[in-house]
């Protein structure tokens, strides 16, 4: 089956760094890709939608000018926390739509768990 | 707009049991659904989905779901629960024509299987 990796898997930066995570999908393109963000225990909500050659596209409330997203490829997209805080520590987990199948065909990433000191 | 409701934020069985989890749905057009399981600190798996096609859904790991739109519900069963199943589920709405083909996430149950 279709696979999408992140990375790196686990980070723990200092307060004020930026931290780049990776979404790759390893066997298939991928001109959309999803940046979601979880709480311990709760559900996924949604940060931006990365597309291909173009802006990301965030959703209400997410800062763009804090949460870089490029889409340098069909088979990459990234997302940069910059100058992270303790409250962007967080569970990140990545999609990405197969580009041959259907619209609503996506994949998960294993997800990237972020802890800012 | 797209919105889903998990009816249970836990829901325990015991092992051999049957396995119901609840999930009712809101959505302007004919929406896609889905059932995800998340391991403790893991990625999803997608379990099954549905796509205006049949409207009883058969998945991985002997999971299956009905799609009943005069109930707006897409509840997600096993006949008998093993212990491997304790997760977290959610139930995903996901719409092409008036959000892009994004996904919105219910909270989720959490399944805990007793031996």
């Amino acid at each position: 089956g279709a696979v999408v990796s992140q990375h790196p898997s686990w980070v723990i930066c200092k307060s004020g760094t930026s931290v780049k995570i990776e979404c790759r999908s390893l066997d298939f393109q991928a001109t959309t890709m999803f940046w979601y963000r979880q709480f311990p225990k709760q559900s996924l909500m949604l940060m931006a939608t990365s597309n291909e050659g173009s802006k990301a596209t965030y959703e209400q409330g997410v800062e763009k000018d804090k949460f870089l997203i490029n889409h340098a490829s069909l088979t990459l997209s990234t997302l940069t926390v910059t100058s992270a805080h303790p409250e962007d520590s967080s569970f990140y987990i990545c999609s990405a739509r197969d580009d041959s199948r259907g619209w609503e065909t996506q994949y998960f990433g294993p997800g990237t768990r972020l802890l800012v000191l | 707009a797209q919105s889903v409701t998990q009816l249970d934020s836990h829901v325990s069985v015991s092992e051999g049991t049957p396995v119901l989890l609840r999930c009712n749905y809101s959505s302007s057009y004919s929406p896609s659904l889905f059932w995800y399981v998340q391991h403790p600190n893991k990625g999803l798996q997608l379990l099954l989905k549905y796509t205006s096609a049949a409207t009883l859904v058969k998945g991985i790991n002997g999971f299956e779901a009905e799609f009943k739109k005069s109930e707006t519900s897409f509840h997600l069963t096993k006949p008998s629960a093993h212990m491997s199943d304790a997760a977290e589920y959610f139930c995903v709405v996901s719409d092409s024509y008036t959000n892009a083909g994004k996904s919105t996430f219910g909270d989720g149950t959490t399944l805990t299987v007793k031996p």
